[in-house]
């Protein structure tokens, strides 16, 4: 099946420092997501992008469609202790039943010391 | 507005139980999901659904059961509880393929021992 491979697996970083992690898969995607989970919670969209090559922004996070629509990126920049949480990606194919499915990457943890 | 709404939040299952988890949304969404999600990992899918009377395999479907009778209800059967099994359960739902905005219910913690 679709595998997301996301990187790094964990990242512990000081307050104000930005953040980088990408997502690579087997196959295409036509739709990448970006979703943030906190404890004890289920995963809250970020960033939706919908076209190879975009680059789009929510406020401290950007996020970009790679070109060979296999990859996508997300930074963060300046964080904040808030920023504490895991990070998916997902991906969403194209064509018949796979427009139906999201396949969500390994997930970045991401701790921010104040 | 409730959203998705799961439940139990926790359960512990002894070897060969069977279970129901339910899963109620009230936003009129045709699609539905079930994940499983393992420490460590990120979210592998078990079943969804794009609408009543239709559902389908995901990812990893072996040990479970769904039905989708209704739009709102999408209830998860585990009929022989094994350890593998020991995972955070969490159901989703959205609009429909072009709506790419997943809602998550807070997940069901399950204990198989």
């Amino acid at each position: 099946g679709q595998q997301l491979n996301q990187s790094p697996q964990s990242m512990f970083i000081q307050e104000g420092e930005d953040v980088s992690m990408n997502c690579t898969s087997s196959s295409i995607f036509n739709t990448w997501l970006w979703y943030k989970q906190d404890p004890g919670e289920g995963p809250v969209l970020l960033i939706a992008l919908y076209k190879a090559g975009e680059l789009t922004s929510n406020g401290r996070l950007t996020a970009q469609f790679g070109i060979t629509r296999k990859d996508s990126f997300l930074n963060i920049s300046a964080s904040i202790p808030s920023d504490v949480g895991i990070y998916f990606c997902a991906g969403q194919g194209g064509f018949g039943g796979a427009t139906n499915k999201l396949i969500f990457g390994t997930g970045t943890l991401l701790a921010v010391q104040p | 507005n409730a959203g998705v709404t799961q439940t139990p939040k926790f359960r512990i299952l002894k070897i060969g139980q069977s279970m129901t988890l339910q899963c109620a949304q009230d936003m009129n969404h045709n699609y539905m999901y079930w994940y499983r999600q393992d420490p460590g990992m990120g979210l592998k899918l078990i079943y969804y659904s794009v609408g009543a009377g239709i559902t389908d395999k995901g990812e990893v479907p072996n040990g479970y059961n769904v039905s989708r009778s209704t739009t709102e209800d999408f209830p998860l059967r585990l009929e022989l509880a094994a350890p593998s099994q020991t995972s955070v359960y969490f159901c989703a739902s959205r609009g429909g393929a072009t709506n790419e905005k997943l809602f998550f219910g807070s997940g069901t913690q399950l204990s198989v021992l």
